[in-house]
């Protein structure tokens, strides 16, 4: 199956500071890529995706870039507030099944 | 208003019990997975129903079996449960899973399963 490593596990940062989040994925057959945000004992929820036939997408305070090439997607956040805290993970759809990365972290500090 | 309901949302229970967790979307989606979260939060597919037929089955032990009794529920027995069954378990539901753009999604609460 779909291999996805993410990186880092853990991110703190300054409020209004930026956050950046890689993914990694296998199959170069690959061609939707979302990413899912976990508050603290919630359901995961899409915040945003992107697919193959576009390098870059915006919302906002969030972006998702994808190299298919280097088969690498990063989601960046801007201007980071205390409800970005949660965990992140990024996914990838492969023989119609999303594999997700292990996940981030994230702690914006006040 | 509830797009992705699960109940129950907590269960106890003792090793060598037999459990359901049930789910329902009123969403109109074709298709409904469950998910299996562990205690370092890796979220990992176990099923997968398109118009109640199964169309993905992960490497899951066979105490687990999915039934889906019609395309808005997809409801997952759990037979002889172990202390390693202890996670939380997600169901989910998306648009027909095979179309283009219609990947997206959208997941329940969530129930969380204790065996001790």
């Amino acid at each position: 199956g779909e291999n996805v490593e993410q990186h880092p596990s853990t991110l703190s940062v300054q409020e209004g500071d930026s956050a950046v989040i890689k993914c990694t994925y296998s199959d170069s057959a690959s061609n939707y890529f979302p990413w899912y945000k976990q508050e603290l004992g919630k359901r995961p929820q899409l915040i945003i995706d992107i697919r193959s036939n576009v390098g870059e997408k915006k919302d906002q305070r969030i972006a998702v870039t994808l190299n298919k090439t280097a088969k690498h997607f990063s989601l960046h956040i801007t201007e980071t507030q205390p409800e970005d805290s949660a965990v992140y993970f990024c996914a990838v759809i492969n023989d119609y099944k999303l594999s997700f990365g292990a996940g981030t972290t994230v702690t914006v500090r006040a | 208003d509830t797009a992705v309901s699960q109940t129950p949302k907590y269960l106890v229970t003792q090793m060598g019990n037999d459990k359901s967790i049930k789910c329902e979307q009123n969403l109109g989606h074709d298709t409904m997975y469950w998910y299996k979260q562990d205690s370092k939060k890796f979220l990992k597919i176990m099923f997968s129903y398109n118009n109640k037929e199964l169309i993905i089955n992960e490497t899951v032990p066979n105490r687990f079996s999915p039934k889906s009794p019609d395309k808005a529920h997809l409801n997952l027995h759990i037979n002889s449960l172990e202390l390693g069954d202890s996670a939380v378990y997600f169901c989910a539901s998306s648009q027909e899973y095979s179309s283009e753009p219609h990947y997206e999604q959208y997941f329940g609460p969530g129930t969380r399963l204790t065996v001790t």
